[in-house]
């Protein structure tokens, strides 16, 4: 089992619908949780930390779950230029582990 | 304003013939990264700086090096790039590491190999 698994999608999902995706890992040492961004052909932006309080940054929302270890990203009202590629990206004894990543297409 | 700067964003060069990429980054950060990622696949960690401390990781084969001459710069050398080296590198710096330290990316080069 990887150490960190996604959805690789494609989510296909009408503009300004809701989505929402998981990312699970198997490490309950891990420490730090982050979703980054990546476009096509680009490189990974960060998008947001995630936090066991939860977090919001205008439409996205991600959450931890520590129980059933996993991390959530809600994107509210979805934009054409959400399409990308949502790589979920987790720290554990200074190790980085990278998600492959859940692709998401907003059609019009 | 790019903070993280790779050069150059496409290269192409024949099947053993050695190539350098270049990252450098006013950021200051201590922290440098090398990634190889490959298409529909994770970014892969190949070797990290922190300082002038050099970290390889277990499985980057030896054809991959590294030297970073000084805080700003970073360079990954391909000493005989094989069809199977062709990817999207990508150099990623961090104030420090741990997980209280996002990671910024530069562009990425792009190499292909003939």
């Amino acid at each position: 089992r990887k150490e960190v698994e996604q959805d690789p999608g494609p989510f296909n999902v009408p503009e300004g619908a809701t989505v929402a995706f998981n990312c699970t890992y198997s490490n309950s040492a891990s420490q730090s949780f982050f979703w980054y961004r990546q476009d096509c052909r680009k490189e990974p932006k960060l998008l947001m930390s995630v936090y066991s309080s939860g977090n919001e940054d205008g439409r996205f929302t991600a959450q931890l779950n520590r129980a059933s270890q996993y991390i959530s990203l809600l994107i509210r009202d979805s934009k054409l230029s959400d399409s990308a590629t949502y790589l979920c990206v987790i720290y554990r004894d200074d190790k980085i582990i990278f998600g492959k990543g859940t692709r998401l297409h907003i059609l019009p | 304003d790019a903070m993280v700067i790779q050069n150059p964003r496409y290269q192409v060069t024949q099947f053993g013939k050695p190539v350098t990429l270049s990252c450098s980054q006013t950021l200051n950060h201590n922290v440098m990264y090398w990634y190889q990622q490959k298409s529909s696949q994770a970014p892969k960690l190949l070797f990290h700086y922190y300082d002038k401390d050099f970290n390889n990781e277990a499985d980057t084969p030896d054809n991959f090096q590294s030297r970073r001459p000084n805080t700003s710069f970073c360079f990954l050398d391909i000493r005989s790039p094989g069809l199977g080296d062709a990817a999207m590198y990508l150099c990623a710096t961090s104030r420090d590491r741990g997980g209280s330290q996002p990671q910024h990316f530069g562009d990425g080069t792009r190499l292909s190999i003939l």
